[in-house]
């Protein structure tokens, strides 16, 4: 038990699909990150929210877009995306932006 | 974020041996962190270092933040197949509340 739950686990869709990426704190954290993870590659930060806003976008195509509706929520949008988009999704929180992160299990996406 | 130069990039040791591993960065950093992580899973911190000099222990795990505080290693002791897994370097740059990362050292533990 990590206090960072993501759902789902795997998600394969096709480039037309539209789906949602959730992840859920139970940490009493005020950031959330999203956080794309290739092989071979360090992770590469993609959204920050602190206390529900965004601060941060870290040059993300559009077909990716995140809704914070609370610290404790964070989702990721996906929809028209690319074979390139195959990844896991990390989900992290910490207490302040400059504070540790704790990371969810990721999301395994698959782009057919 | 700024990247981080990790060592070795992968690591194939017998049970019982010691593993070190850096992480080096050319401007300075305010923390170092260290994960773990495990196939199917996420990172999992391990230590956290906030000062030059410190030096953190977490059971078989050591480790030192870099007196020039652009470097940080990690130590495994008396390894077990249980440490297999990739080890991540991360840190806040002075200028920076985002984390930085480093590729990953992969550990290969033979029995």
């Amino acid at each position: 038990e990590t206090g960072v739950t993501q759902t789902p686990r795997h998600l394969v869709m096709g480039m037309t699909n539209k789906k949602s990426l959730k992840c859920e704190q139970h940490l009493g954290h005020n950031a959330m990150y999203w956080y794309k993870q290739s092989a071979k590659k360090p992770l590469e930060l993609m959204f920050v929210y602190n206390f529900k806003e965004q601060t941060e976008n870290n040059s993300v195509p559009s077909r990716f877009s995140p809704e914070c509706p609370n610290s404790s929520h964070l989702f990721l949008h996906l929809h028209t995306l690319q074979p390139e988009d195959s990844a896991l999704y990390l989900c992290a929180s910490s207490q302040d932006r400059g504070q540790p992160q704790h990371f969810g299990d990721g999301t395994r996406l698959s782009i057919l | 974020g700024q990247q981080l130069n990790q060592s070795p990039q992968s690591m194939f040791i017998q049970e019982g041996e010691d593993v070190s591993m850096n992480c080096t960065s050319s401007s300075i950093f305010n923390t170092w962190l260290w994960y773990k992580q495990e196939p199917g899973e996420g990172p999992v911190l391990l230590i956290a270092l906030y000062k030059a000099g410190e030096l953190t222990s977490n059971g078989r795990l050591t480790a030192q933040f870099g007196i020039t505080r652009k470097d940080s290693f990690l130590n495994i002791s008396a390894s077990i197949p249980s440490d297999v897994g990739i080890y991540f370097c991360a840190g806040h740059p002075s200028n920076d509340y985002k984390l930085s990362f480093g590729a990953g050292t992969t550990v290969t533990v033979r029995a």
